[in-house]
Protein backbone atom coordinates (compact mmCIF):
# COMPACT_ATOMS: atom_id res chain seq x y z
CA UNK A 1 0.00 0.00 0.00
CA UNK A 2 1.11 3.73 -0.18
CA UNK A 3 3.13 4.71 2.64
CA UNK A 4 5.12 8.17 3.31
CA UNK A 5 8.49 7.19 5.89
CA UNK A 6 11.42 8.98 6.67
CA UNK A 7 14.90 7.22 6.28
CA UNK A 8 16.25 8.18 9.97
CA UNK A 9 14.33 8.25 13.57
CA UNK A 10 17.01 11.10 15.36
CA UNK A 11 19.12 13.78 14.18
CA UNK A 12 21.32 15.63 16.33
CA UNK A 13 22.74 19.23 15.03
CA UNK A 14 25.20 21.92 16.07
CA UNK A 15 23.13 25.33 17.12
CA UNK A 16 23.83 27.13 14.46
CA UNK A 17 24.23 24.59 11.65
CA UNK A 18 21.52 23.85 8.84
CA UNK A 19 19.60 20.81 9.57
CA UNK A 20 17.82 18.57 6.58
CA UNK A 21 15.31 16.31 7.14
CA UNK A 22 14.49 13.52 4.07
CA UNK A 23 11.07 11.83 3.71
CA UNK A 24 10.21 9.08 0.63
CA UNK A 25 6.71 8.69 0.05
CA UNK A 26 5.33 6.09 -2.85
CA UNK A 27 1.81 7.38 -3.29
CA UNK A 28 2.94 8.74 -6.98
CA UNK A 29 -0.50 10.55 -7.32
CA UNK A 30 -0.15 12.92 -4.43
CA UNK A 31 0.06 16.53 -5.07
CA UNK A 32 0.24 17.56 -2.27
CA UNK A 33 2.89 17.25 1.01
CA UNK A 34 3.17 19.24 4.29
CA UNK A 35 6.33 19.28 6.61
CA UNK A 36 4.69 19.61 10.52
CA UNK A 37 6.70 20.22 14.08
CA UNK A 38 5.14 18.36 16.84
CA UNK A 39 6.38 19.45 20.30
CA UNK A 40 6.11 17.44 23.29
CA UNK A 41 2.50 16.93 24.43
CA UNK A 42 1.02 19.46 21.73
CA UNK A 43 -0.45 18.91 18.39
CA UNK A 44 1.01 18.85 15.31
CA UNK A 45 2.48 22.83 13.70
CA UNK A 46 2.21 23.51 10.10
CA UNK A 47 5.47 24.39 8.87
CA UNK A 48 5.59 24.59 5.47
CA UNK A 49 3.66 22.89 2.22
CA UNK A 50 4.38 22.86 -1.52
CA UNK A 51 2.64 21.41 -4.29
CA UNK A 52 3.63 18.91 -7.04
CA UNK A 53 3.27 21.34 -9.46
CA UNK A 54 6.75 22.97 -8.10
CA UNK A 55 9.96 21.66 -6.70
CA UNK A 56 11.37 24.27 -3.94
CA UNK A 57 9.38 26.29 -1.85
CA UNK A 58 11.13 28.54 0.90
CA UNK A 59 9.83 30.28 4.17
CA UNK A 60 11.15 31.88 6.86
CA UNK A 61 14.56 29.97 8.06
CA UNK A 62 12.92 26.94 6.13
CA UNK A 63 12.59 25.17 2.46
CA UNK A 64 10.80 22.46 1.65
CA UNK A 65 12.54 20.51 -1.71
CA UNK A 66 9.91 18.03 -3.63
CA UNK A 67 11.99 15.74 -6.25
CA UNK A 68 8.76 13.44 -7.80
CA UNK A 69 10.76 11.84 -9.90
CA UNK A 70 12.56 9.87 -7.07
CA UNK A 71 9.34 10.41 -4.96
CA UNK A 72 11.67 12.50 -2.52
CA UNK A 73 10.86 15.42 0.37
CA UNK A 74 13.15 17.59 2.37
CA UNK A 75 13.18 20.09 4.92
CA UNK A 76 15.78 22.23 5.11
CA UNK A 77 16.01 24.39 8.73
CA UNK A 78 18.66 27.32 8.30
CA UNK A 79 21.01 28.19 11.31
CA UNK A 80 18.81 25.45 13.63
CA UNK A 81 17.93 26.98 17.16
CA UNK A 82 17.17 25.10 20.26
CA UNK A 83 13.44 25.61 19.54
CA UNK A 84 13.61 23.55 16.85
CA UNK A 85 14.16 20.76 18.97
CA UNK A 86 10.68 18.87 17.90
CA UNK A 87 9.52 15.57 16.04
CA UNK A 88 9.14 16.31 12.69
CA UNK A 89 6.68 14.55 10.01
CA UNK A 90 5.81 14.93 6.12
CA UNK A 91 2.89 14.76 5.13
CA UNK A 92 1.17 13.91 1.80
CA UNK A 93 -2.57 14.35 0.43
CA UNK A 94 -3.69 11.76 -2.30
CA UNK A 95 -4.99 13.61 -5.62
CA UNK A 96 -8.25 14.64 -6.18
CA UNK A 97 -10.81 14.34 -3.72
CA UNK A 98 -8.53 12.38 -0.87
CA UNK A 99 -8.49 14.56 1.83
CA UNK A 100 -7.06 12.91 4.34
CA UNK A 101 -3.11 13.39 5.20
CA UNK A 102 -1.01 10.40 5.30
CA UNK A 103 2.06 10.95 7.34
CA UNK A 104 5.22 9.20 8.14
CA UNK A 105 6.88 8.31 11.73
CA UNK A 106 8.70 11.04 12.38
CA UNK A 107 12.09 12.19 12.90
CA UNK A 108 13.28 13.60 16.40
CA UNK A 109 15.63 16.89 15.89
CA UNK A 110 17.85 17.64 18.76
CA UNK A 111 20.09 20.60 18.59
CA UNK A 112 23.23 20.82 21.01
CA UNK A 113 23.60 24.24 22.45
CA UNK B 1 -6.86 32.09 20.39
CA UNK B 2 -8.22 31.44 17.21
CA UNK B 3 -6.51 28.11 16.65
CA UNK B 4 -8.31 24.87 16.87
CA UNK B 5 -9.41 24.12 20.44
CA UNK B 6 -9.68 20.58 21.89
CA UNK B 7 -11.43 19.32 25.09
CA UNK B 8 -10.35 17.48 27.74
CA UNK B 9 -6.68 17.72 27.14
CA UNK B 10 -6.31 14.59 29.32
CA UNK B 11 -8.93 11.72 30.00
CA UNK B 12 -8.22 8.61 31.96
CA UNK B 13 -11.02 6.15 32.03
CA UNK B 14 -11.50 2.72 33.35
CA UNK B 15 -11.77 -0.37 30.76
CA UNK B 16 -15.21 -0.29 29.43
CA UNK B 17 -16.29 3.05 29.68
CA UNK B 18 -17.45 5.18 27.17
CA UNK B 19 -15.85 8.76 26.47
CA UNK B 20 -16.75 11.42 24.31
CA UNK B 21 -14.48 14.44 23.02
CA UNK B 22 -15.11 17.98 21.66
CA UNK B 23 -13.23 19.56 18.49
CA UNK B 24 -13.84 23.28 18.15
CA UNK B 25 -12.58 23.91 14.81
CA UNK B 26 -10.87 27.53 13.26
CA UNK B 27 -14.05 29.22 13.13
CA UNK B 28 -14.50 29.62 9.03
CA UNK B 29 -13.13 25.93 8.36
CA UNK B 30 -15.82 24.00 6.70
CA UNK B 31 -13.76 20.57 7.06
CA UNK B 32 -12.92 18.91 10.02
CA UNK B 33 -10.46 15.84 10.64
CA UNK B 34 -10.02 13.13 13.29
CA UNK B 35 -7.21 11.42 13.78
CA UNK B 36 -5.21 9.32 16.22
CA UNK B 37 -1.73 9.55 17.26
CA UNK B 38 0.29 6.50 19.84
CA UNK B 39 3.32 7.28 20.64
CA UNK B 40 6.36 7.19 17.97
CA UNK B 41 3.94 7.07 15.43
CA UNK B 42 2.58 10.21 12.93
CA UNK B 43 -1.17 10.49 12.79
CA UNK B 44 -3.50 8.13 12.06
CA UNK B 45 -6.59 9.32 9.80
CA UNK B 46 -10.14 8.24 11.39
CA UNK B 47 -12.74 10.35 9.80
CA UNK B 48 -13.75 13.93 8.53
CA UNK B 49 -16.53 15.82 7.85
CA UNK B 50 -17.22 18.43 5.53
CA UNK B 51 -19.98 21.00 7.17
CA UNK B 52 -21.93 18.39 8.49
CA UNK B 53 -22.02 15.23 6.73
CA UNK B 54 -18.91 12.94 7.32
CA UNK B 55 -17.85 11.85 3.91
CA UNK B 56 -14.97 9.75 4.78
CA UNK B 57 -14.23 7.15 7.27
CA UNK B 58 -11.13 4.59 8.01
CA UNK B 59 -11.12 0.99 8.68
CA UNK B 60 -9.37 2.48 12.37
CA UNK B 61 -13.04 3.52 13.01
CA UNK B 62 -14.42 0.27 14.57
CA UNK B 63 -18.35 0.51 15.64
CA UNK B 64 -16.97 1.05 19.22
CA UNK B 65 -16.28 4.38 18.01
CA UNK B 66 -18.90 7.49 16.33
CA UNK B 67 -18.32 11.28 15.19
CA UNK B 68 -20.72 13.62 14.81
CA UNK B 69 -20.56 17.54 13.44
CA UNK B 70 -24.12 18.33 14.02
CA UNK B 71 -24.77 21.86 13.06
CA UNK B 72 -21.46 22.00 11.14
CA UNK B 73 -19.35 23.79 13.45
CA UNK B 74 -17.87 21.97 16.82
CA UNK B 75 -17.79 17.94 16.26
CA UNK B 76 -17.72 14.82 19.12
CA UNK B 77 -15.87 11.84 19.04
CA UNK B 78 -17.10 8.95 21.34
CA UNK B 79 -16.04 5.71 22.27
CA UNK B 80 -17.91 3.15 23.25
CA UNK B 81 -16.69 0.35 25.83
CA UNK B 82 -13.17 1.42 25.87
CA UNK B 83 -10.11 -0.84 25.20
CA UNK B 84 -6.50 -0.67 26.63
CA UNK B 85 -6.09 -0.53 22.94
CA UNK B 86 -7.73 2.81 22.53
CA UNK B 87 -5.06 4.79 24.91
CA UNK B 88 -3.59 7.27 22.20
CA UNK B 89 -3.91 10.83 21.57
CA UNK B 90 -7.00 11.97 19.69
CA UNK B 91 -6.20 14.82 17.66
CA UNK B 92 -8.66 17.22 15.62
CA UNK B 93 -7.56 19.33 12.40
CA UNK B 94 -9.28 21.54 10.30
CA UNK B 95 -9.45 23.24 6.72
CA UNK B 96 -11.23 25.16 4.77
CA UNK B 97 -12.26 24.21 0.92
CA UNK B 98 -13.31 27.95 0.68
CA UNK B 99 -10.01 29.79 1.44
CA UNK B 100 -8.26 27.27 -0.21
CA UNK B 101 -7.95 24.34 -2.96
CA UNK B 102 -4.92 22.75 -0.87
CA UNK B 103 -5.51 20.71 2.34
CA UNK B 104 -4.08 22.56 4.64
CA UNK B 105 -4.99 21.08 7.96
CA UNK B 106 -4.57 22.87 10.98
CA UNK B 107 -3.88 21.02 14.27
CA UNK B 108 -5.58 21.17 17.41
CA UNK B 109 -3.67 20.24 21.11
CA UNK B 110 -4.89 17.34 21.22
CA UNK B 111 -6.56 14.96 24.06
CA UNK B 112 -4.70 12.32 25.46
CA UNK B 113 -6.33 9.07 26.54
CA UNK B 114 -5.91 6.73 28.74
CA UNK B 115 -7.40 3.32 29.68
CA UNK B 116 -6.58 1.45 32.26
Amino acid sequence: GESVGLHLPTLSVQEGDNSIINCAYSNSASDYFIWYKQESGKGPQFIIDIRSNMDKRQGQRVTVLLNKTVKHLSLQIAATQPGDSAVYFCAENGSGANSKLTFGKGITLSVRP
Amino acid sequence: DTGVSQDPRHKITKRGQNVTFRCDPISEHNRLYWYRQTLGQGPEFLTYFQNEAQLEKSRLLSDRFSAERPKGSFSTLEIQRTEQGDSAMYLCASSSTRLSSYNEQFFGPGTRLTVL
